[in-house]
């Protein structure tokens, strides 16, 4: 079972380059979610979906894109890299929004 | 706001201690709680979850919790830790019907 599945596992951007973070999962899960995680400031969502074409802001959505084209896709799009940027991303899919939450293995990204 | 707090922000144990973190949450309606686990270098894994019912719940690993409602809390233990205890832990409450909202998690650091 592959569950949640992020690519690239490590990135180094440029300021002011663009990127996508893939996430794919394979658990038929309608909700899904990006988090940045940066020391001890613990999760903070970005962006999340509720199904397919339905997409909304979390809490930290600035500098941020997102598109839910599929159940199975939820790519995350960084237009103009900053250092601010720089952290580590998790996605995660659920069966619910009170569900637990399955998440893939992150991507590191540093923005220099 | 919804909100969680987790007041223990680095924990230093022994092998064979007792471990008791501390997880406040506010909340207005029906709580699902949770505790999630990262080890180093690794994404989050789901510890336990409480929903209903019986305010013990237990975990993965030899891990429980206890609801407290009037307490808004839900702390994990450990009767003996190991020095593979070693992690990051994070309690999670369901914000609304959509999503969870995340503590900033507590360092715990296991020493043989």
């Amino acid at each position: 079972n592959a569950g949640v599945t992020q690519t690239p596992k490590f990135r180094i951007l440029k300021i002011g380059q663009s990127m996508t973070l893939q996430c794919t999962q394979d658990m038929n899960h309608n909700y899904m979610y990006w988090y940045r995680q940066d020391p001890g400031m613990g999760l903070k969502l970005i962006y999340y979906s509720v199904g397919a074409g339905i997409t909304d802001k979390g809490e930290v959505p600035n500098g941020y894109n997102v598109s839910r084209s599929t159940t199975e896709d939820f790519p995350l799009r960084l237009e103009l890299a900053a250092p601010s940027q720089t952290s580590v991303y998790f996605c995660a899919s659920s069966q619910g929004g009170t569900q637990p939450q399955h998440f893939g293995d992150g991507t590191r990204l540093s923005i220099l | 706001a919804q909100s969680v707090s987790q007041h223990n922000h680095h924990v230093i144990l022994s092998e064979a201690a007792s471990l008791e973190l501390g997880c406040n949450y506010s909340y207005g309606g029906t709580v699902n709680l949770f505790w999630y686990v990262q080890y180093p270098g690794q994404h989050l894994q789901l510890l336990l979850k409480y929903f209903s019912g019986d305010p013990l719940v237990k975990g993965i690993k030899g891990f429980e919790a206890e609801f407290i409602k009037s307490k808004f809390s839900f702390n994990l233990r450990k009767p003996s830790v190991q020095w593979s205890d070693t992690a990051e832990y994070f309690c999670a409450v369901n914000g609304g019907p959509d999503k969870l909202i995340f503590g900033t998690g507590t360092r715990l650091q296991v020493f043989p």
